[in-house]
């Protein structure tokens, strides 16, 4: 059963346009939650994180918010680049419990179009 | 930087063969994961591993096994591969945090 959901397969948007990809959860325990970017025939990278004591985290370009009586987070990609066409994980953690591992999304391929 | 390598890019291998996959890290980190990636499922766990010849099933650990007889090496075998089984395999590692470092993946294909 999928505890994290990413229900858009894919998303195009022009470049300098904001980029919203979304992803669900079912399990009220995550209490961290990651994305990840994933080029073809590369390894997932990286890419923010955000703790569920927050409901905002940013760096740069990307933008993390959570809403957790929603159970949904959404990646906010502020100006959208070419470069960031790639497939994006959401990712779910249980760090009170030292849970090992992640749960991951099915994925959004994100396109940005020149 | 952390560094998770993983021994082919590519494999093609027959149905029946027995496969071995490697990923080395080299951050000293005690967690250790293998993942299946393919479309429309995500990434999905096999096995991991938190120690040394520790390990510990995933979601789907059918016709898999794995080794970690040294903290930095983590292998996935496939007893007798299956047509089934041609994906993307990806290594993982972590120390203490959530964030799992990932290798370039292997694409294998089974025919």
């Amino acid at each position: 059963d999928q505890q994290v959901k990413q229900n858009s397969p894919s998303l195009s948007v022009q470049e300098g346009r904001i980029s919203i990809l979304n992803c669900d959860y079912t399990n009220s325990m995550f209490d961290y939650f990651l994305w990840y970017k994933k080029y073809p025939a590369e390894g997932p990278t990286f890419l923010i994180s955000i703790s569920s004591i927050k409901d905002k985290n940013e760096d740069g370009r990307f933008t993390v918010f959570l809403n957790k009586s929603a159970k949904h987070l959404s990646l906010h990609i502020v100006p959208s680049q070419p470069g960031d066409s790639a497939v994006y994980f959401c990712a779910a953690n249980i760090i009170q419990t030292g849970a090992n591992n992640l749960f991951f999304g099915t994925g959004t391929r994100l396109t940005v179009i020149p | 930087d952390v560094k998770v390598t993983q021994s082919s890019r590519y494999l093609v291998k027959r149905t029946g063969e027995k496969v071995f996959l490697e990923c080395v890290q080299d951050m000293d980190h005690e967690n250790m994961f293998w993942y299946r990636q393919d479309p429309g499922l995500g990434l999905r766990l096999i096995y991991f591993s938190y120690d040394v010849k520790m390990k510990e099933k995933g979601d789907i650990p059918e016709g898999y096994s794995v080794s970690r007889e040294k903290k930095e090496r983590f292998s996935l075998i496939l007893e007798s591969a299956s047509t089934n089984q041609t994906s993307m395999y990806l290594c993982a590692s972590r120390r203490q945090g959530p964030e799992q470092y990932f290798g370039p993946g292997t694409r294998l294909t089974v025919t």
